[in-house]
């Protein structure tokens, strides 16, 4: 089982509003990843989560707020957003960050729309 | 500065013949490589990979070459199938596991 699962699937939501993104995953891995895609650009990594605590920043704006509860869930809390900020965003999982060689599953994503 | 490129935006090819998709990198650190595909609206799906000790890894239809001094991977997908068509993403990562993605090729195979 190499399932990654994401919720919600698509979320609207305005400048001033705050919400949640969600991330599951039961393979026992213990790195977890946030990606923004944008429209036919690559996934470019924000945050890594190893062993539940935040060990890559990439200089992600704060109104971004990725919080890691255990070991299966990852959450990304939004706040003040902007229109630019709208893309896919994806999680992804792998059994340990140390190694380069670990491959990293992805969730099917969450398509944000800021109005 | 991207640091994977994938030169082609998009490949038709007939279904039955070979598809074969090109990767190259320019940071020498990179020592793990890997293929996604991807349909539209769903994550990347994990397909191959092939660590820096290797030339060559094979996967039933799927096959990754790695040429370290040029500093290139492909992905040969022989016989190519309709349901094959997709967008594929080179990865490549060295440490850290930062993945740092190519922007993809989208390929077509013709029934």
């Amino acid at each position: 089982d190499t399932e990654v699962t994401q919720t919600p699937k698509h979320l609207v939501m305005g400048m001033t509003n705050k919400k949640s993104l969600k991330c599951e995953q039961h393979m026992g891995h213990r790195a977890m990843y946030w990606y923004k895609q944008k429209a036919k650009k690559p996934p470019e990594l924000m945050f890594v989560y190893s062993y539940e605590k935040l060990s890559i920043n990439e200089s992600v704006p704060s109104r971004f707020s990725p919080e890691c509860p255990n070991s299966s869930l990852l959450n990304l809390h939004l706040h003040a957003l902007q229109p630019e900020d709208s893309a896919l965003y994806l999680c992804a999982s792998s059994q340990a960050e140390a190694a380069s060689t670990d491959t990293q599953y992805f969730g099917p994503g969450t398509r944000l729309t800021v109005l | 500065d991207q640091q994977v490129k994938q030169n082609s935006p998009s490949l038709s090819v007939q279904e039955g013949r070979i598809s074969i998709l090109n990767c190259d990198y320019t940071n020498s650190m990179f020592d793990y490589f890997l293929w996604y595909k991807k349909y539209p609206a769903e994550g990347p799906t994990f397909l191959i990979s092939i660590s820096s000790i290797k030339d060559k890894n094979e996967d039933g239809r799927f096959t990754v070459f790695l040429n370290k001094s040029a500093k290139h991977l492909s992905l040969h997908i022989v016989p190519s199938q309709p349901g094959d068509s997709a967008v594929y993403f080179c990865a490549a990562s060295g440490g850290a596991n930062n993945l740092f993605f190519g922007t993809g090729t989208r390929l077509t195979v013709i029934p």
